[in-house]
């Protein structure tokens, strides 16, 4: 069965910086493409990024543009969220989900979500 | 998209039919999700491209609609149901939900 797993969160001081991870198995992890979305809070769903199956295109939401960057591991069935000059509204659950459109970058549904990492920016 | 769902707490008893809408700000087609979140967990898919059960979603959840009006219905509800629910367009970038429906137990 699918599985995603995070790793990485925690507590960290506003403008440092954090990488999360997600591992992946029970699927051809390199036929899909990724996302990351988080959750602040008692607050609802932002998407943040995606990447296309090899990597080779990413697209972010607003939020995410400019600090964030996501990459894969095909070899590693693993991905990453880069997160840098981390802000106290940066505080949420984030979630790595599998796209449900296939290998490419285009808009897309979630068809699996991994269990949620929680980062905390707090001085 | 901005995705407004309605109502923002729904409070039935089991066995009653739930009736769940969302708006979208402009026409997304049929290019909505619907996901069912319980305290503590990941958010579940439940329905894609308005109206597709996801794989091993009960029959008693439908979904409807296109353009900008959706609903999400569950004919009649079971105890494991009551939840939050966030619709989700995934027709256009950036991917946009919806602030989310409490199902609740009356």
């Amino acid at each position: 069965q699918v599985q995603l797993v995070e790793s990485g969160g925690g507590v960290v001081q506003p403008g440092k910086s954090l990488r999360l991870s997600c591992a992946a198995s029970g699927f051809t992890f390199n036929s899909h493409g990724m996302h990351w979305v988080r959750q602040a809070p008692g607050k609802g769903l932002e998407w943040l990024a995606i990447i296309s199956y090899d990597g080779s295109n990413k697209y972010y939401g607003d939020s995410a543009k400019g600090r964030f960057t996501i990459s894969r591991d095909n070899f590693e069935n693993t991905l990453y969220l880069q997160m840098n000059s981390l802000r106290t509204e940066d505080t949420a659950v984030y979630y790595c989900a599998k796209g449900g459109g296939g290998s490419l970058v285009v808009p897309t549904f979630f068809d699996y979500w991994g269990q949620g990492n929680l980062v905390t920016v707090s001085s | 998209i901005v995705l407004t769902q309605s109502p923002a707490t729904l409070s039935l008893s089991p066995g009653e039919r739930a009736t769940l809408s969302c708006r979208a700000s402009q026409s997304v087609t049929t290019s909505l999700a619907w996901y069912q979140q319980k305290p503590g967990q990941a958010p579940r898919l439940l329905i894609f491209d308005a109206f597709t059960r996801a794989t091993g979603i009960p029959a008693r959840f439908s979904g409807s609609g296109s353009g900008t009006d959706f609903t999400l219905t569950i004919s009649s509800l079971e105890p494991e149901d009551f939840a939050l629910y966030y619709c989700q367009q995934h027709g256009y970038w950036p991917l946009t939900f919806g602030g989310g429906t409490k199902v609740e137990i009356k």
